[in-house]
C-alpha cells in the first residue's frame, strides 16, 4: 500500500538557517504530493503541493520538487524565521481523494 | 467563523461512556473525512464520506461509527470509550474538484482523553 516517510524530529535550528525535511514516499501510479503545516493548537493546513513528476511547488518562501526518480518530495525553504515553528507533515494522494500522511517532523526555531 | 466547525474542543471522559464528535462545514464540499492524530503516529483516517448516502471505512475504523446527516454535517462517534482512544481528532473535508489533486481542509481538532 501507498506510504509516507519523513524524517524524524524535532528539527532545531537558528533564525535565518536553511531548511530541509527529507520526505519519500511509496504508491502505485502517480501520485500527488503535498506538504502540510500544523501551528500549535491549530489543524493543518495546506503549504504547497505538485501533481507530476518534476513539479515544483512553492509557498512562503517554501518549495519542494516532485522526483519521480528517488521518490522524494524534501521540503526546503532558505532562511527560516520563529514563526516557522511547527509541525510539517509530508503526503500523497494516489486516488480516491483519501491521503496517506507521514507521521510529522517537529521545526523549532530559535531567534 | 471557521470554515471547518468541530465540538467539543476538548473533551475528558470517562472508560464505557458514549462519546460524539461533531463536524460541520461552510464550505459546500461533499466530501468529509475523520482523522485521528497521535504523537510519533502522523494522521491516521477513520472514516470517510464521498456523500450522504456514501460511507467508507478508513485504515482503523475499529471502534468508531459515523454518521453523515447532510452534506454539510459528519459525526464520529465511540460508542464505548476505552483510553487507547485518547488522541486529537480531526474533521476535513474537500470537493471534487480539488478533491482529485487531493487537498483536504482541516477543522481545528478535537482533543479527547479517555480516562
Amino acid at each position: 500500500g501507498d506510504s509516507v516517510t519523513q524524517m524524524e524530529g524535532p528539527v532545531t535550528l537558528s533564525e535565518e538557517a536553511f531548511l530541509t525535511i527529507n520526505c519519500t514516499y511509496t504508491a502505485t501510479g502517480y501520485p500527488s504530493l503535498f506538504w502540510y503545516v500544523q501551528y500549535p493548537g491549530e489543524g493543518l493546513q495546506l503549504l504547497l503541493k505538485a501533481t507530476k513528476a518534476d513539479d515544483k511547488g512553492s509557498n512562503k518562501g517554501f518549495e519542494a520538487t516532485y522526483r519521480k526518480e528517488t521518490t522524494s518530495f524534501h521540503l526546503e525553504k532558505g532562511s527560516v524565521q520563529v514563526s516557522d515553528s511547527a509541525v510539517y507533515f509530508c503526503a500523497l494522494s494516489s486516488g480516491y481523494s483519501t491521503l496517506t500522511f507521514g507521521k510529522g517532523t517537529m521545526l523549532l526555531v530559535s531567534p | 467563523d471557521a470554515d471547518v466547525t468541530q465540538t467539543p474542543r476538548n473533551r475528558i471522559t470517562k472508560t464505557g461512556k458514549r462519546i460524539m464528535l461533531e463536524c460541520s462545514q461552510t464550505k459546500g464540499h461533499d466530501r468529509m473525512y475523520w482523522y485521528r492524530q497521535d504523537p510519533g503516529l502522523g494522521l491516521r483516517l477513520i472514516y470517510y464520506s464521498f456523500d450522504v448516502k456514501d460511507i467508507n471505512k478508513g485504515e482503523i475504523s475499529d471502534g468508531y461509527s459515523v454518521s453523515r446527516q447532510a452534506q454539510a454535517k459528519f459525526s464520529l462517534s465511540l460508542e464505548s470509550a476505552i483510553p487507547n482512544q485518547t488522541a486529537l481528532y480531526f474533521c476535513a473535508t474537500s470537493d471534487y474538484s480539488t478533491g482529485n489533486t487531493g487537498e483536504l481542509f482541516f477543522g481545528e481538532g478535537s482533543r479527547l482523553t479517555v480516562l
